[in-house]
């Protein structure tokens, strides 16, 4: 059973087209966390939001995390070649460990076309 | 200063021999994990080291899984007896503190048992 579900797990688009990325869970997590990750590299942390309602704002992304903290989504705008990649979201359960063991969703492969 | 590194970028086994993924971590990050990564999934976490200690090895799936990590800094996960199913991108991460401090992650290790 995946505690964190992420959808589409493909996307495939024309540049300056705008995508959204779902990640939704029946549990509460104090944090929710947003990697890209490129092939043969590490995930790379975007952003982190601990507040139930929180919109925080990278350039182009536009991320959101749910008034009940229990889904988040990600929003890119006119998407770009570059924004190619595998983004994923994590979560830290809430009432869980507190050593910041993180709960990944499946990921989201993202291609860009120009 | 250097990132998190791994060692090595790729490895080839066959099936039912040993072999040791080493992560050396950010200087000074007392907090270190590793995720296991099936091709363009999600991560799996595997264990969590404070120091020198593993509170958490929950996520190891099978008793050929140990790890070790020595002087604080340098982990190693080894895999005995490998089976087809170990292949996958194993990715260390290290974080200053644990908890909610930002996870930094390495480029992973190959691994593929023929």
């Amino acid at each position: 059973t995946q505690l964190l579900e992420q959808s589409p797990q493909f996307l495939s688009i024309q540049e300056g087209e705008n995508l959204t990325v779902y990640c939704n869970s029946s549990s509460v997590f104090s944090s929710l966390q947003w990697y890209r990750q490129e092939p043969g590299e590490g995930p790379v942390l975007l952003v982190t939001v601990v507040t139930g309602g929180e919109v925080k704002k990278l350039k182009r992304l536009t991320f959101q995390f749910g008034d009940a903290r229990k889904d988040s989504s990600l929003h890119i705008t006119a998407a770009q070649p570059g924004d190619t990649g595998l983004y994923l979201c994590a979560g830290d359960r809430a009432g869980g460990t507190s050593y910041g063991k993180l709960t990944f969703g499946q990921g989201t492969i993202l291609t860009v076309h120009p | 200063g250097a990132g998190v590194s791994q060692s090595p970028s790729n490895k080839v086994t066959e099936k039912g021999k040993d072999v040791e993924l080493r992560c050396d971590p950010i200087s000074g990050h007392t907090a270190l994990y590793w995720y296991r990564q099936s091709l363009g999934q999600g991560l799996e976490f595997l264990i969590y080291f404070q120091g020198n200690s593993a509170p958490d090895k929950s996520g190891l799936p099978s008793d050929r899984f140990s790890a070790e990590r020595t002087g604080g800094s340098v982990s190693t996960l080894t895999i005995q007896r490998t089976q087809q199913e170990d292949s996958a991108v194993y990715l260390c991460a290290s974080s200053l503190f644990g908890g909610a401090e930002t996870q930094y992650f390495g480029p992973g290790t190959r691994l593929l048992v023929l």
